[in-house]
């Protein structure tokens, strides 16, 4: 079975400072990898997506996301954050053309001025 | 982009009564449809696979009765809860995934907040 740990569960950081959310999955095989946004009240936003390939992933909104299977672990980061990135960010690991995602448990991230 | 569009995005019903919820892909059509539930400052937690054309599969301890999942189209699927009680006071998310389209990712909708007084 496949599951997702997002070992923080808040992150508070600065704006214009870096941004580094931490996943780490359990699968057997090399698993698909997303990252998603969710603000308050409202559905998830796709940030960026691993299925193979390239390991550093770029994403939108200046986010990228590094896969390193020898870690089990799928960071996002973002070099300097704006106050719009404050939200939840999940985590997600499914098997390859299942797409039944099972999520973390979500890192909410605060920006201050 | 493809979007899922989910209706209503709050509902607020009596206890013992029946909430319908939509799901629609509005620019694609989409075979299989998933339903989250997802309770405050927590993760998502998926429910049930709905299946066009077909019955839905449900996660284990999810209740079939208790919500029923149409997916009559290619482009809607509903949740509706019934008989619905406070503990099924929940943000409830579909998301759909572009057929044919290799690795592309699942697309969510905007969520339905369900208050069940």
């Amino acid at each position: 079975a496949q599951s997702v740990t997002q070992p923080d569960i808040h992150i508070t950081v600065s704006e214009g400072a870096s941004l580094e959310l931490r996943c780490n999955y359990s699968y057997g095989a090399t698993p698909y990898l997303f990252w998603y946004v969710q603000s308050p009240g409202q559905g998830l936003q796709l940030l960026l997506k691993y299925f193979s390939g390239d390991t550093l992933v770029q994403g939108i909104k200046g986010f990228e996301a590094e896969f390193k299977r020898s870690q089990s672990s799928f960071n996002l980061r973002k070099p300097s954050v704006h106050w719009s990135d404050a939200a939840e960010y999940f985590c997600a690991v499914g098997a390859p053309n299942d797409y039944k995602l099972s999520f973390g448990a979500g890192t909410t991230v605060t920006v201050r001025a | 982009g493809a979007v899922v569009s989910q209706h209503p995005s709050w509902v607020i019903c009596k206890s013992g009564t029946s909430v319908k919820i939509e799901c629609r892909s509005l620019d694609f059509q989409a075979t299989t449809m998933f339903w989250y539930r997802q309770f405050p400052k927590q993760s998502l937690m998926l429910m049930a696979t709905s299946n066009e054309g077909s019955k839905a599969t449900y996660e284990q301890g999810v209740e079939k009765d208790k919500f029923l999942i149409n997916h009559a189209s290619l482009t809607l699927s509903t949740l509706t809860v019934t008989s619905a009680h406070p503990e099924d006071s929940s943000f409830y998310i579909c998301s759909a995934r572009e057929p044919g389209q290799g690795n592309s990712p699942l697309h969510f909708g905007n969520g339905t907040r369900l208050t069940v007084t």
